[in-house]
């Protein structure tokens, strides 16, 4: 079964911290997502990638980067951490362009991020 | 704008009855893909059915597509508590060669004892 692995499930941060949540996954899929989920809001999108190197701004981009230097890898970093930013935050991946029909997404079990 | 929006936001039923969620959106899709989600955790693929199709089995989840209405029903026979979790629908809508995933907010299935 494909993995995805996300580094953390709870990390609490201070406000103006530089965030890192790490996500990886290990079946050479070489698209990978970022969402984060809050009640009342659903998941909503905040960058994606299709290969290494490449990144895409997804609905809500503001206050966040992503690094993807390895295929296998997907880092969503929190430039400054603001109480706002707290949320659940769930990677997802699937193989290649046109096969999310097939597979689906594969997420992560989620990273909860409290800023303080 | 909210795509997927399920219905009800919230079911609470007794073990061994089934469940119905609802799902309605918007625009054209290619595929509609239901998720559960257990608390506290990520979300797991439960079942895909593409635009052409009416309806799909996967054990004890049957799904239901109704383009004319753009809508789409899960059901849970013969519920368990296990089963007990956020179910969320998903749109798929091809634009380009990108697929525009959109979720709904999400129905809490809770299965009493």
């Amino acid at each position: 079964d494909v993995k995805v692995t996300q580094s953390s499930r709870y990390l609490v941060k201070r406000t103006g911290e530089k965030v890192f949540l790490e996500c990886v996954q290990d079946m050479d899929h070489e698209n990978m997502f970022w969402y984060r989920q809050d009640p009342g809001l659903g998941l909503r999108l905040i960058y994606f990638s299709y290969d290494v190197k490449m990144k895409e701004k997804g609905d809500i981009p503001e206050g966040y980067s992503v690094s993807r230097e390895k295929k296998e890898r997907f880092s969503l970093i929190l430039e400054s951490a603001s109480t706002n930013q707290t949320s659940m935050y769930l990677c997802a991946s699937y193989p290649i362009a046109g096969t999310f029909t097939l597979y689906g997404y594969t997420f992560g079990s989620g990273t909860r991020l409290t800023v303080v | 704008s909210q795509q997927g929006e399920e219905d009800p936001q919230a079911l609470s039923i007794q073990e061994g009855e089934n469940a119905t969620m609802n799902c309605s959106y918007k625009t054209s899709i290619n595929n509609l893909q239901w998720y559960r989600q257990n608390s506290g955790r990520g979300l797991v693929h439960l079942i895909l059915i593409r635009s052409n199709e009416r309806e799909k089995h996967s054990g004890r989840l049957r799904v239901t597509l109704d383009t004319s209405k753009k809508s789409s029903s899960l059901l849970i026979t013969a519920s368990r508590a296990a089963d007990t979790a956020s179910y969320f629908c998903a749109t798929d809508t091809l634009m380009n060669r990108d697929d525009k995933i959109i979720f709904g907010k999400g129905t809490r299935l809770h299965i009493l004892p």
